[in-house]
């Protein structure tokens, strides 16, 4: 299973919005409403912040939404904060019962 | 709340095996499907292995099959990860992630990750 593809870099002005896709296949983002989103700040464990392609834990900023078309998901950050400035990575369900990760997206506030 | 503690660090050889454990509570071993997902330095995540700890249910990504088995423990609410045949491609930071039984969210809690050097 080859990772999901996600633009190696997006930046972005603080109070902008940034979108980060993630391309995958029928057999993962484009077969289930399983794609998730987590944050990762260098050092730290991932954090979950879209999951079901669209959902938001509790205490997850609504400045963050996802959505899907086919076989792409978006994560779409607004209002761009300093703090968003982490790594980015998509996951999905797939047919074989497993998970798949995406590249990776490293987004910097300017 | 949901805690997931994992084991310390380790250094092993290449060749070798290693055994990574992610404990938890017994509510949270009872109502969660638990994966490992490891990050090479510099790399990104990558999932592993995941299991229903109250079915026992296991599946993995075809690159390890036959080189990692995941086991849970009900009587520590813990569930363990068996590497083998270490290379240095294994240096890693793996952490266990939780999802909910239903459903396939991965990851709503991570563990502090666990760091595995291969080295001779």
């Amino acid at each position: 299973q080859s990772a999901l593809t996600q633009p190696a870099s997006v930046s972005g002005s603080p109070g902008q919005s940034i979108t980060i896709s993630c391309s995958g296949s029928s057999n993962d983002v484009g077969g289930y409403d399983y794609v998730s989103w987590c944050q990762q700040h260098p050092g730290k464990a991932p954090k979950l912040i879209i999951y079901d392609v669209n959902k938001r834990p509790s205490g997850v900023s609504n400045r963050f939404s996802g959505s899907k078309s086919g076989n792409t998901a978006s994560l779409t950050i607004s209002g761009l904060q300093a703090d968003d400035e982490a790594d980015y990575y998509c996951n999905s369900y797939t047919s074989s019962s497993t998970y798949v990760f995406g590249s990776g997206t490293r987004v910097t506030v300017l | 709340q949901v805690q997931l503690m994992q084991s310390g660090a380790e250094v092993k050889e290449p060749g070798s095996s290693v055994k990574v454990s992610c404990k938890t509570s017994g509510d949270t071993f009872n109502s969660s499907a638990i994966s490992w997902v490891r990050q090479a330095p510099g790399q990104g995540l990558e999932w592993m292995t995941g299991i229903i700890p109250i079915v026992g249910a296991a599946t993995y990504a075809q690159k390890f099959q036959g080189r990692v088995t995941i086991t849970a423990d009900r009587s520590t609410n813990t569930v363990h990860m068996d590497l083998r045949a270490l290379t240095s491609d294994d240096t890693a930071v793996y952490y266990c992630a939780r999802g909910p039984i239903v459903g396939a969210t991965l990851g709503d809690y991570w563990g502090q990750g666990t760091r595995v050097t291969v080295s001779s």
